[in-house]
């Protein structure tokens, strides 16, 4: 079940560059997009979130963008900050469905 | 900002033994959930709990699970027989179903499962 894919396992970016992870699903169904961090040995933290009827969300130095039509989302962070390192899932919801299907994670590494 | 809890952080057992992880979702929150991730692997959804039963659960959850809300607040796991398969990290969650987070899950810090 490969529902929520995030074809990147790890990214590297320099302290005050742009982050640009990304997310495609395969289920037009689902009709709401979700980011998580989450650190070593914690539980995933919720970063934002995008309704499918909007194509941008944008809050503080986070911003996630949906493109419904290529089925693709991206979660832009600019500008990257060392504590930013972590591991960062993408999540989805189908229609009426309280559960989220979430991809395999993406690493992010801020070098300072 | 309240936060789930979960109890306890580690378990170590032996291989046919049963668990119980323990969790207290939010105190307004109406949807528990309960998610594992198995170590380098993504986080999977268990099972899903609304209104004192079990609303959705996922091909994982089988005869061996079970799930709990004793008391109004606690919301438990159970795995009756450990496999070492069970080893992994198990998250609870919760959401209040309503209102401007809906779709937002919260979680708790984990339960790490070690089977031998």
């Amino acid at each position: 079940d490969q529902q929520v894919k995030q074809n990147s396992p790890s990214l590297s970016v320099q302290e005050g560059r742009i982050s640009i992870l990304n997310c495609d699903y395969t289920n037009s169904m689902f009709d709401y997009f979700l980011w998580y961090k989450k650190y070593p040995a914690e539980g995933p933290t919720f970063l934002i979130s995008i309704s499918s009827i909007k194509d941008k969300n944008e809050d503080g130095r986070f911003t996630v963008f949906l493109n419904k039509s290529a089925k693709h989302l991206s979660l832009h962070i600019v500008p990257s900050q060392p504590g930013d390192s972590a591991v960062y899932f993408c999540a989805a919801r189908l229609i009426g469905n309280e559960k989220l299907t979430f991809g395999t994670g993406t690493r992010l590494t801020i070098i300072p | 900002e309240p936060e789930v809890t979960q109890t306890p952080s580690h378990q170590v057992t032996q291989m046919g033994q049963e668990v119980i992880l323990r969790c207290v979702p939010i105190s307004n929150h109406l949807y528990f959930y309960w998610y594992r991730q198995i170590l380098g692997q993504k986080v999977e959804f268990l099972v899903s709990f609304y209104n004192n039963e079990i609303s959705e659960k996922s091909e994982i959850f089988d005869d061996q699970f079970s799930v709990e809300r004793p008391d109004g607040s606690n919301f438990t796991l159970k795995i009756r027989s450990t496999k070492l398969e069970d080893s992994a990290m198990y998250f609870c969650a919760s959401t209040p179903g309503t209102g401007e987070r809906y779709g937002e899950l919260f979680f708790g810090e984990g339960s790490r499962l070690t089977v031998l």
